[in-house]
């Protein structure tokens, strides 16, 4: 079975500071995704970030750009420039790839990423 | 832009009675997915369906908990009987198919007293 771990429960930063999140995953699988996903308080979760575990590419969405380490199995996203609108919870999660498992998205406990003015 | 519907958005209940929560998917998207997350945790998956078909129920507390979709469109949850260990958020997500982003729906909010 695929983990996720998150073992920063919480990190913060000031305004227009760059930050990174941590994660790192188990599998002993060669095809996946990862994600990284924002939960702003009381509003619905909303990707971030997508990456495909077969591009070496790092994956950059705007401010958001991750760090995947493939054979330390390390996910780490940088938030760049940081703004008050970012501060929410972050979840890294995992979606297998192989060919009839099922596409569920196994997370990690998050971190609650506070955003100093 | 389309969005998952969800309600309610809080429910309180006590122990032993039911409740029940809606999902409704973005339009066209045939896979959807009903995730429970505990505060301070990372959601978890309680079941997936393809069309109206479960595909993975194995996290479901089926002496208690049931799910239907029966027309591959909305679904529903339902807890029968509620107890204190049920508080949690539960979300719904949809996707257009399984091998495609998941989007979420703002959640239910259990109480359960």
């Amino acid at each position: 079975a695929q983990t996720v771990t998150q073992s920063q429960p919480e990190m913060s930063v000031q305004e227009a500071e760059t930050v990174t999140l941590s994660c790192t995953y188990d599998t002993s699988e060669s095809d996946y995704y990862l994600f990284w996903y924002k939960q702003p308080p009381s509003r619905q979760m909303i990707l971030v970030i997508r990456q495909e575990a077969y591009k070496q590419q790092n994956a950059t969405e705007n401010r958001f750009s991750v760090n995947f380490q493939k054979a330390a199995k390390s996910f780490s996203l940088k938030i760049s420039d940081s703004q008050l609108g970012d501060a929410a919870m972050y979840f890294c999660a995992y979606r297998s790839l192989i060919t009839g498992a099922n596409s569920k998205l196994t997370f990690g406990k998050g971190i609650t990423l506070s955003v100093r003015p | 832009e389309a969005e998952v519907a969800q309600s309610p958005r809080y429910k309180i209940t006590e122990k032993s009675q039911a409740v029940a929560f809606w999902c409704d998917p973005i339009s066209g998207h045939a896979t959807l997915y009903w995730y429970r997350q505990i505060l301070g945790q990372g959601p978890e998956l309680l079941v997936q369906f393809q069309d109206e078909s479960v595909v993975d129920d194995s996290q479901l507390p089926k002496d208690r908990f049931s799910a239907e979709r029966l027309k591959g469109v909305d679904s529903t949850l339902k807890i029968q009987p509620a107890e204190l260990g049920d508080s949690a958020m539960y979300l719904c997500a949809s996707s257009s198919d399984s091998q495609e982003t998941q989007y979420f729906g703002p959640g239910t909010r259990l109480l359960v007293l």
